[in-house]
């Protein structure tokens, strides 16, 4: 499996719910990595968990919470978003160290 | 403060029609290069890998290059599917890599 698979797709939610974001991949990779792409911008690094633990925070705001159950899921639980919080959320993988960025499709998020 | 920079911003090719795509850097310390093709609605999807000035690496129709300052990705003969967004990133440092606004081009048939 050289995948990384994110869930769901597409989201669209209001500025008051609480919803979240899920990532899986099964390559043994040790790093994982929350990443957000706004519409023709490159992508922006916001988390990055390095053997299950918080290594980089990128000043997200507290409404972006990122969470690593175990060393292959990555969960981003959004609460409270604003309408500029719409993206593309992409999630991805590497050995250690950042070589070897794996990226899943992503999921298309949508504020209301 | 890292810079990378990509030009041109969009490239329109006719099927066949060679052209390069150039990536320049400004940073402390280079821990890798990459080229990224991303589709449109689509995560990124890696290419190549350079570490040191010299080093070349091929796929298909595509090449990549660097420099000491730059890296080139030269598509050659292209076709309609290598219509895409390709990004350039540099790693400086542990985890992190710092992306380019990226080229897209555009393949007519």
């Amino acid at each position: 499996d050289t995948e990384v698979t994110q869930t769901p797709k597409h989201l669209v939610m209001g500025m008051t719910n609480k919803k979240s974001l899920k990532c899986e991949q099964h390559m043994g990779h040790r790093a994982m990595y929350w990443y957000k792409q706004k519409a023709k911008k490159p992508p922006e690094l916001m988390f990055v968990y390095s053997y299950e633990k918080l290594s980089i925070n990128e000043s997200v705001p507290s409404r972006f919470s990122p969470e690593c159950p175990n060393s292959s899921l990555l969960n981003l639980h959004l609460h409270a978003l604003q309408p500029e919080d719409s993206a593309l959320y992409l999630c991805a993988s590497s050995q250690d160290r950042g070589d070897g960025y794996t990226f899943g499709s992503g999921t298309r998020l949508t504020v209301v | 403060e890292d810079q990378v920079t990509q030009s041109p911003e969009a490239l329109r090719l006719q099927e066949g029609e060679s052209s390069s795509l150039n990536c320049s850097y400004t940073v402390s310390g280079l821990r890798g290069l990459f080229w990224y093709r991303q589709d449109p609605g689509k995560g990124p999807e890696f290419l190549f890998t350079l570490y040191s000035a010299g080093e070349e690496k091929e796929k298909e129709r595509l090449k990549a290059t660097l420099t000491k300052k730059e890296s080139f990705l030269h598509i050659t003969a292209p076709k309609p599917e290598d219509s895409a967004t390709y990004l350039c990133a540099v790693r400086t440092h542990d985890y992190k890599l710092s992306f380019g606004a990226g080229t897209t081009v555009t393949v007519r048939a």
